[in-house]
């Protein structure tokens, strides 16, 4: 198995502009985990779906994160508009029993 | 509600050296406790997973933790540190039940390996 795909891997983008961060769960899996990471703030879990279905979303920072997961084996982060201290990892998982969870590379946000 | 509290944000060790990471928990309830590792510019790989069997759990490249539940602890162990072990690792308890199982990670300890 390829593991959780992440695209893209680098995100530079100007502040006010939208961003989309994609990601690909492992075959069969059914919960997906976006997280972010920072240095200030260390590893915070953004949304939660299981079966497709958003469960917990209470760590999206605010209205200008959204995401989306239209089937099993896709899901989108999107930012709109973009902020400077939105610059981070961000980091998808997915798992078959929400117990362990398999993380992808990451695409690292920077918004100038 | 769960967490946990890694001690030590850095830890240096001398290559072939114990590598000792501490990680305490506060749980309402059996946790399940893991510990992943992260290189440079990768996302976290899982290292070793407790999920109430037995108490000394073995992971991969060398690395064991153990479970005591009196002292709400789960450190992660090697007997002898590699060059190749530097990165950053995180302990991590899941949070809720069933479907809504949920992984809370502790700040995260990063180990430096001493030629």
């Amino acid at each position: 198995d390829a593991g959780v795909i992440q695209s893209p891997r680098h995100e530079v983008t100007e502040m006010g502009q939208e961003v989309t961060l994609r990601c690909k769960p492992i075959s069969g899996h059914n919960s997906l985990f976006w997280y972010r990471q920072t240095m200030m703030r260390g590893l915070e879990l953004l949304i939660y779906f299981n079966n497709n279905v958003p469960i917990d979303d209470s760590g999206m920072p605010e209205d200008r994160f959204s995401a989306k997961m239209p089937n099993a084996s896709f899901s989108t982060l999107k930012i709109q508009p973009s902020e400077p201290r939105d610059s981070a990892v961000y980091f998808c998982a997915s798992s078959s029993d929400s117990i362990e969870a398999f993380f992808g590379q990451g695409t690292r946000l920077t918004v100038v | 509600a769960q967490s946990v509290t890694q001690l030590g944000s850095h830890v240096s060790v001398s290559e072939g050296a114990l590598v000792l990471l501490r990680c305490n928990y506060s749980s309402s309830v059996p946790p399940y406790l893991f510990w992943y590792v992260q290189y440079p510019n990768q996302g976290l790989q899982l290292l070793l997973k407790y999920t109430s069997a037995a108490t000394l759990v073995k992971g991969i490249n060398g690395f064991e933790a153990e479970f005591k539940k009196s002292e709400t602890s789960f450190h992660l162990t090697k007997p002898s540190a590699h060059m190749s072990d530097a990165a950053e690792y995180f302990c991590a308890v899941t949070r809720g039940t069933g479907s809504a199982r949920q992984l809370t990670f502790g700040s995260g300890t990063q180990l430096t390996v001493l030629p």
